[in-house]
């Protein structure tokens, strides 16, 4: 159980276009998932939360018009990289944690995406 | 913030060996993972152990939530542990903050 998706695993574009990366949470409901960035050879960074039918909030730093998130259900988050650029090249990752509100439960991460923009 | 260290950042073992891991937090924690990243990027969750210590096969992990450390012990490595280790924790935010990683990497 607890299943997160992530959609698609790997994305190469080109400089200038938006990306779109969804992250569905198969066989649980959650109001919150979780966006992260790893570039290579580093850790994972939290870039931001999305909360189910409200703005998301983002970490200190990250570009809220260049990183888009939407979260139109309790299973799905999506998160479009506007106009990308060869420095948004990275991994991206999302995770989710079934229930609402509950704090002692671990959280559930999908496989990510890799994104390279030429 | 809360900052979040693990040590050692490489380590390089024998197939067979034996090891520990560490990761060391600032401040309380409410909830703590541990995770194995593969070479595909996959996170692999290991243990969710906000406290107390939890056993799955070769692996275990103990938290000390009172000294923020955490432990992950790795019995008889085998090729296949080979990867990156993070422990990631949520200081009562809801949001988890990934540590530094171990990169392991075991030899045949």
């Amino acid at each position: 159980g607890a299943v997160v998706s992530q959609h698609p695993s790997w994305v190469i574009c080109k400089s200038g276009t938006s990306v779109k990366i969804e992250c569905r949470s198969l066989d649980f409901q959650a109001t919150t998932m979780f966006w992260y960035r790893q570039f290579p050879k580093q850790s994972l960074m939290l870039m931001a939360t999305s909360n189910e039918g409200s703005k998301a909030t983002y970490e200190q730093g990250v570009e809220k018009d260049k990183f888009l998130i939407n979260h139109a259900s309790l299973t799905l988050s999506t998160l479009t990289v506007t106009s990308a650029h060869p420095e948004d090249s990275s991994f991206y990752i999302c995770s989710a944690t079934p229930g609402t509100g509950r704090r002692d439960q671990p959280q559930h991460f999908g496989d990510g995406t890799r994104l390279s923009i030429l | 913030g809360i900052q979040v260290e693990q040590s050692p950042p490489d380590l390089i073992l024998q197939e067979g060996a034996n090891s520990t891991l560490r990761c060391n937090f600032s401040d309380s924690v409410n909830n703590l993972q541990w995770f194995h990243q593969n070479p595909w990027g996959q996170l692999i969750n290991l243990f969710y152990i906000p406290s107390g210590t939890k056993q799955n096969g070769r692996l275990s992990a103990t938290t000390v939530a009172t000294e923020r450390y955490s432990l992950l012990y790795i019995s008889s490595s085998q090729t296949t542990d080979s990867g990156v280790y993070f422990c990631a924790v949520d200081p009562g935010t809801y949001k988890y903050i990934f540590g530094t990683g171990t990169r392991l990497k075991v030899l045949a």
